[in-house]
């Protein structure tokens, strides 16, 4: 099993639509987790941290479920900016302080 | 500078030859990262500098693969003998430090073409 997996994509939406991903990790251990994006051809950018209560910053909505073992990115109001790909890390392996990042799903949004 | 800057931005050598990437981490970060990108692929763990901390090496893909950070600064990855395989971006990221709420910042990359 991968430490972190994500359904790479795409998903393709209509500007406006509400999409969400889910990101699955092995180490049950795990204290820290965020989802980065990462435009085409750029290096991967913060978007924001999970934390055991939840996190929300305007339209997105990130949330962690520790008995099932994963994270979710939710978007509202997609605009076409929110193209990307949506990263999520964890600080995955035992033993392990560096940070794990899985491979990423794709997300297209369209007019 | 105010950001994570690597050198050379793009770098290009014949199979068999050796390069050193480098790497100048955020000022006043204390971890730093290396993290290598093929093509349409997640992020590939390399190498992690915490300090003055034994670095956890356990990324590095093979004995041809070394990095080191000088003066916990910059640091230089170094790959001998070039494989085909090798080509990928290579991305470097500081952090703050190893807390609970690390944020990694990136620098823009080398790509590497092993030709």
């Amino acid at each position: 099993r991968k430490e972190v997996e994500q359904d790479p994509g795409p998903f393709n939406v209509p500007e406006g639509a509400t999409v969400a991903f889910n990101c699955t990790y092995s180490n049950s251990a795990s204290q820290s987790f965020f989802w980065y994006r990462q435009d085409c051809r750029k290096e991967p950018k913060l978007l924001m941290s999970v934390y055991s209560s939840g996190n929300e910053d305007g339209r997105f909505t990130a949330q962690l479920n520790r008995a099932s073992q994963y994270i979710s990115l939710l978007i509202r109001d997609s605009k076409l900016s929110d193209s990307a790909t949506y990263l999520c890390v964890v600080n995955g392996k035992t033993g392990r302080r560096a940070l794990t990042f899985g491979s990423g799903t794709r997300l297209q949004v369209q007019p | 500078g105010a950001g994570v800057s690597q050198s050379p931005s793009n770098k290009v050598t014949e199979k068999g030859k050796d390069v050193e990437l480098r790497c100048d981490p955020i000022s006043g970060h204390t971890a730093l990262y290396w993290y290598r990108q093929s093509l349409g692929q997640g992020l590939e763990f390399l190498i992690y500098f915490q300090g003055n901390s034994a670095p956890d090496k356990s990324g590095l893909p093979s004995d041809r693969f070394s990095a080191e950070r000088t003066g916990g600064s910059v640091s230089t990855l170094t790959i001998q003998r070039t494989q085909q395989e090798d080509s990928a971006v290579y991305l470097c990221a500081s952090s703050l430090g190893s807390g609970l709420d690390e944020k990694l910042f990136f620098g823009s990359g080398t790509q590497l073409s092993v030709l």
